[in-house]
């Protein structure tokens, strides 16, 4: 079964607002890695968060990390149209070693204009 | 232009019959993947190869075989299609593994009728 499930589905939200997703996981990793898909095409990467980090931030992005409660946010402030895409959180398949990641099932953000 | 190139973009195809989807990158990442993704069901990996010579399972393998002779290309054969496996096919790399960023081709739009 998949490691990373995101929550909420689905989200709709007005330009300019703020737009909050959660990705829970199962087991202890080393890092967790948010991407991005617009319809139609593949996956682009965002932001990569570290287990010794508690959150981290680029540009409009901001992603928390809780490992006591395996869980992740990421927050995208001031949204726009442009912003409208599925977020998919991405977690370690393996705890060790050289692992490919496995993805959850996304959020799909809808930023109305 | 560097990336990864998938082919063919899509392709419908008769149960029973072979298919293979061609991947290559040329960024000389030692990592490629395989997912599927279907509504509601997110991105599920089917086969990876850490590095040339070697390829491990997913979390849906069953149909399908990989091979990787080489660091550039990583093609997915199903040897008798089934309708199940009528899916949007994506092909990702990265230079190592989980702590690495993930870069996705275009995808493949297979339908088995």
């Amino acid at each position: 079964s998949q490691q990373g499930e995101e929550d909420p589905q689905a989200l709709s939200i007005q330009e300019g607002e703020n737009a909050t997703m959660n990705c829970s996981y199962k087991t202890s990793i080393n890092n967790l890695q948010w991407y991005r898909q617009n319809s139609g095409r593949g996956l682009v990467h965002l932001i990569l968060i570290r287990s010794n980090e508690r959150e981290k931030h680029s540009g409009r992005l901001r992603v928390t990390l809780d490992t006591s409660k395996k869980s992740s946010s990421l927050l995208i402030t001031a949204s726009r149209a442009a912003d409208t895409a599925s977020y998919f959180c991405a977690t370690p398949l393996h705890s060790s070693g050289n692992t490919p990641l496995v993805f959850g099932k996304g959020t799909r953000l809808s930023v109305i204009a | 232009i560097a990336g990864i190139t998938q082919a063919p973009t899509s392709q419908i195809l008769a149960a029973g019959r072979r298919m293979t989807l061609r991947c290559t990158q040329d960024m000389r990442h030692n990592a490629m993947y395989w997912y599927r993704q279907d509504l509601g069901l997110g991105l599920r990996l089917i086969h990876y190869s850490n590095t040339a010579g070697t390829t491990g399972k997913g979390e849906v393998p069953d149909g399908y075989s990989v091979s990787r002779a080489n660091t550039d290309d990583f093609p997915l054969t199903l040897a008798s299609a089934v309708p199940s496996q009528t899916s949007v096919y994506f092909c990702a790399s990265s230079k190592r593994g989980d702590t690495d960023t993930q870069y996705f081709g275009p995808g493949t739009r297979l339908t088995v009728l």
